[in-house]
């Protein structure tokens, strides 16, 4: 089985508007960390939220923030108010374990933000 | 400024010879990481290092082998590159390995 899923291969938003991607995990385990990357066409990965399995409430960073149901096993990430600059890959990623040595990738979104 | 550096950005090399590609933090993060991303595709885990400890994932091929020397350094060898292995290559840092990771820009390896 898929540890995470992006069931959105791409995603298009109107720049200013806001956009959900999509991401579903698989794990047994009641300690676990969830990730959101972009990765723009030049190639680096940027991290850009985390929300821990304990963590209650939902993660926030700017205008980025995860939408957490836990026992849904969703996390995903919601940007607000779109910009040109916010097309790329996103990934989301799950460190699964004690000693958090599991860490697995979605296969991605692609975004693009239209004008 | 750059706190996970990968050195070349691009690197070219024929089939079968050997190739190795750097990283350095100054971060002085714990964990290094080493993923392989292919083509559109989510990046892979090869193996990390918790301080000196190396932890290679089960499938990452023989061919493929890390060296930390220092905390601030990990290197990738590849010792008999073959065309498969044309990918971009992802260095990695944590803190500690329940933090997020911290990426450098890649190097594009292109096999010939």
């Amino acid at each position: 089985a898929q540890k995470i899923t992006q069931t959105q291969p791409g995603m298009f938003v109107q720049e200013k508007e806001a956009v959900t991607l999509d991401c579903t995990y698989d794990t047994s385990d009641q300690s676990y960390g969830l990730f959101w990357y972009k990765q723009p066409s030049s190639g680096e990965m940027i991290f850009l939220i985390y929300q821990g399995s304990y963590d209650e409430q939902n993660a926030t960073e700017g205008r980025y923030s995860l939408n957490f149901q836990k026992a849904r096993k969703s996390a995903n990430l919601v940007i607000s108010a779109s910009q040109l600059g916010d097309s790329a890959m996103y990934f989301c990623a799950m460190r699964e374990g004690q000693t958090g040595n599991q860490f697995y990738f979605g296969t991605g979104t692609s975004l693009t933000v239209i004008p | 400024d750059a706190m996970v550096i990968q050195n070349p950005r691009y690197q070219v090399t024929q089939f079968g010879k050997p190739v190795t590609l750097s990283c350095s933090q100054t971060l002085n993060h714990n964990v290094m990481y080493w993923y392989q991303q292919k083509s559109s595709q989510a990046p892979k885990l090869l193996f990390h290092y918790y301080d000196k400890d190396f932890n290679n994932e089960a499938d990452t091929p023989d061919n493929f082998q890390s060296r930390r020397p220092n905390t601030s350094f990990c290197f990738l060898d590849i010792r008999s590159p073959g065309l498969g292995d044309t990918a971009m290559y992802l260095c990695a840092t944590s803190r500690v390995d329940d933090q997020p990771q911290h990426f450098g820009d890649g190097t594009r390896l292109s096999i010939l």
